[in-house]
């Protein structure tokens, strides 16, 4: 089982549509948690960080739920420039060096 | 602030080649991360540093060697290149506040070994 698990996708919705992504991790004892996204050919940037009260930016809305170890990302309203990779990445604790773990990654394009 | 730099962009090497990939941060951040992506896969941790002196293997260290002799530089070296180590790396740091300090990525660098 990997240790953080989203689906690929692609995922393609339509302007102005709602989208979810769910992502899986396996060790209970995770600390911290964060969604990046990942333009193709650049280097990933934090989009948002994910709070166990669960948090909003604009039209994202992240959630943790840690007794089912998974976390989602709700965007609203999509717009073209939302199309990207969206990277679930997890900081599995008990590591000197703040260690994160990345998933696969979700692919999202938004089509006009 | 420039942020977290890394040259070359592009390399391609032969194989038994070596080569060394640059990071310089000017942030004044502790922590330093290298990365390799393999096409549509996440990132893989190579090696990590906590500050300068101190450096430690991550999940995938084989086949590389890091240094830290400063705050700002972070070279990682590959000795005898392998067509498995073609992908597109990426340096990482960030402050040593706590848990949901963002990482900072450079650009990357895509290396290809034939």
């Amino acid at each position: 089982r990997k240790e953080v698990e989203q689906d690929p996708g692609p995922f393609n919705v339509p302007e102005g549509a709602t989208v979810a992504f769910n992502c899986t991790y396996s060790n209970s004892a995770s600390q911290s948690f964060f969604w990046y996204r990942q333009d193709c050919r650049k280097e990933p940037k934090l989009l948002m960080s994910v709070y166990s009260s669960g948090n909003e930016d604009g039209r994202f809305t992240a959630q943790l739920n840690r007794a089912s170890q998974y976390i989602s990302l709700l965007i609203r309203d999509s717009k073209l420039s939302d199309s990207a990779t969206y990277l679930c990445v997890v900081n599995m604790g008990n590591n000197a060096g703040n260690m994160l773990t990345f998933g696969g990654g979700t692919r999202l394009m938004v089509k006009p | 602030n420039a942020g977290v730099t890394q040259t070359p962009k592009f390399r391609i090497l032969k194989i038994g080649q070596s080569m060394t990939l640059q990071c310089t941060q000017d942030m004044n951040h502790n922590y330093m991360y290298w990365y390799r992506q393999d096409p549509g896969m996440g990132l893989k941790l190579i090696y990590y540093s906590v500050g300068a002196g101190i450096t430690d293997k991550g999940e995938v260290p084989n086949g590389y060697n890091v240094s830290r002799s400063t705050t700002e530089d972070f070279p990682l070296r590959l000795e005898l290149a392998a067509p498995s180590q073609t992908s597109v790396y990426f340096c990482a740091s960030r402050p040593r506040t706590n848990d949901y300090n963002e990482q900072f990525f450079g650009p990357g660098t895509r290396l290809t070994v034939l």
